[in-house]
């Protein structure tokens, strides 16, 4: 069973510029959710996706956002790059979007510099 | 809103030690609980988790027991291993809607041989 994969591992980028990072769930699991974890903090909710539709949103700006494909894997996309969204960014998934005790399973993340 | 208060960091401890760290939250309805364990290098793994009122969760020699009265969730492990040394995060799942954790600022644990 393949567990949960991100790509990029790490990237660089500038102010001002935009960027996409992948998720691949974990084998039957239909549910994706994405996080930021800034140096030191413990990770931030951005939202999540259930069954190809945004199921969820935390308190990030709209220049945040995503997707869902038909085989459930998912793209999170940030436009206007801004310094503070230096962080590791952490792509998990699970069963059943709207259970709040199933677990959910974590990728190793993406390392995000802006400069 | 929600959240998570842990106990602030860093740890230090001798191995076959005690350990608490200590959590408690804020929430609206009867959230579900739990601890993720991030080693160096690796992503957040589940280390347990409880559901409801005095459920006790418990994995790998950890516990941690869901007391509503004082609303906390308190993780203990009767004798740490170096091989404990990572950061420790507290979360909850409100009930229903999206499985949104909140999650705690990490307890940075390590342990001395």
């Amino acid at each position: 069973e393949t567990g949960v994969t991100q790509s990029p591992t790490h990237l660089i980028k500038t102010r001002g510029q935009q960027v996409t990072l992948r998720c691949s769930s974990q084998s039957g699991h239909n549910t994706v959710s994405w996080y930021q974890q800034a140096l030191g903090q413990g990770p931030q909710f951005i939202f999540q996706y259930y069954r190809e539709e945004e199921n969820g949103r935390g308190n990030f700006p709209p220049r945040f956002s995503g997707l869902q494909f038909p085989n459930y894997s998912s793209e999170l996309n940030v436009n206007a790059l801004e310094l503070d969204d230096s962080a590791l960014y952490l792509c998990a998934s699970s069963l059943g979007g709207t259970v709040s005790y199933n677990e959910q399973f974590f990728g190793p993340g993406t390392r995000l510099t802006v400069l | 809103g929600n959240s998570v208060t842990q106990m602030e960091g860093p740890v230090t401890l001798s191995e076959e030690a005690f350990l608490t760290i200590n959590c408690t939250y804020t929430a609206t309805g009867y959230p579900s609980l739990f601890w993720y364990v991030q080693y160096p290098g690796e992503g957040l793994q589940l280390l347990l988790k409880a559901t409801k009122a005095d459920d006790k969760g418990s994995n790998k020699g950890f516990e941690a027991t869901y007391r509503k009265e004082t609303t906390s969730f308190h993780l203990e492990k009767g004798s740490v291993q170096v091989s404990d040394s990572a950061v420790y995060f507290c979360a909850l799942s409100d009930e229903g809607g999206a499985q949104k954790l909140v999650f705690g600022q990490g307890t940075r644990l390590t342990i001395n041989p």
